[in-house]
């Protein structure tokens, strides 16, 4: 089985960065993914780790260290619209996903 | 690329009756497409695995004569609530594996589910 554990809502204020922490317990690890949420709507992609270390995609970077069990998602120069749910999810090598339960990031003025 | 759609994107429906909700990869062909079921500030639970040209694989604790899927084609997934109720009521999700080697899926825009 898997679990995944990240922070339940974390609040910044435009213009700052913050990083999202992801810790995970897998039986069978095959990579991890960042997706953002809207209320209401789809999870949409961020990024994606297989191997250790840092990803880096304009604002959003993500780092992976699979000895650790733990990625982070970092989010730069904050916008009011980056306010939404961030998922860590862990795949399997059946392909399977499973995701932690989301971190809420409120961005105020 | 890799566009999942969904429909209904919303529906309501009374106690008791049967609702079905369609997953379609528009510009890719999905072998496995995946149903997942969000309650209100909560994570996507996988519902099941969907294959095309077999049975589905249900998670533990999903009802499989409750949710009906069928995976009829390499484009096309159904998820069927039957006699639904009120507990029912969520937002469905589906997705599609992409073709490339990282098990990436594409995420339908969801289905919005009130049992009255």
């Amino acid at each position: 089985g898997q679990n995944i554990d990240q922070p339940t809502e974390m609040t910044a204020t435009e213009g700052a960065i913050v990083q999202i922490n992801c810790t995970y317990q897998t039986s069978g690890f095959n990579g991890l993914f960042w997706y953002q949420q809207h209320a209401g709507e789809a999870p949409t992609f961020l990024s994606y780790n297989v191997l250790d270390g840092l990803e880096e995609k304009g604002r959003f970077s993500s780092f992976l260290s699979r000895s650790k069990g733990y990625s982070y998602l970092l989010l730069k120069e904050l916008q009011m619209k980056d306010s939404a749910s961030y998922l860590c999810a862990v795949t399997d090598s059946w392909g399977k996903f499973q995701f932690g339960a989301g971190t809420q990031v409120v961005v105020t003025p | 690329g890799a566009v999942v759609s969904q429909h209904p994107s919303w529906v309501i429906c009374k106690s008791g009756t049967s609702v079905k909700i369609e997953c379609r990869s528009l510009d890719f062909q999905a072998t496995t497409m995946f149903w997942y079921r969000q309650f209100p500030k909560q994570s996507l639970m996988l519902m099941a695995t969907s294959n095309e040209g077999s049975k589905a694989t249900y998670e533990q604790g999903v009802e499989k004569d409750k949710f009906l899927i069928n995976h009829a084609s390499l484009t096309l997934s159904t998820l069927t609530v039957t006699s639904a109720h009120p507990e029912d009521s969520s937002f469905y999700i589906c997705s599609a594996r992409g073709m490339s080697g990282r098990n990436e899926q594409f995420f339908g825009p969801g289905t919005r589910l009130t049992v009255l």
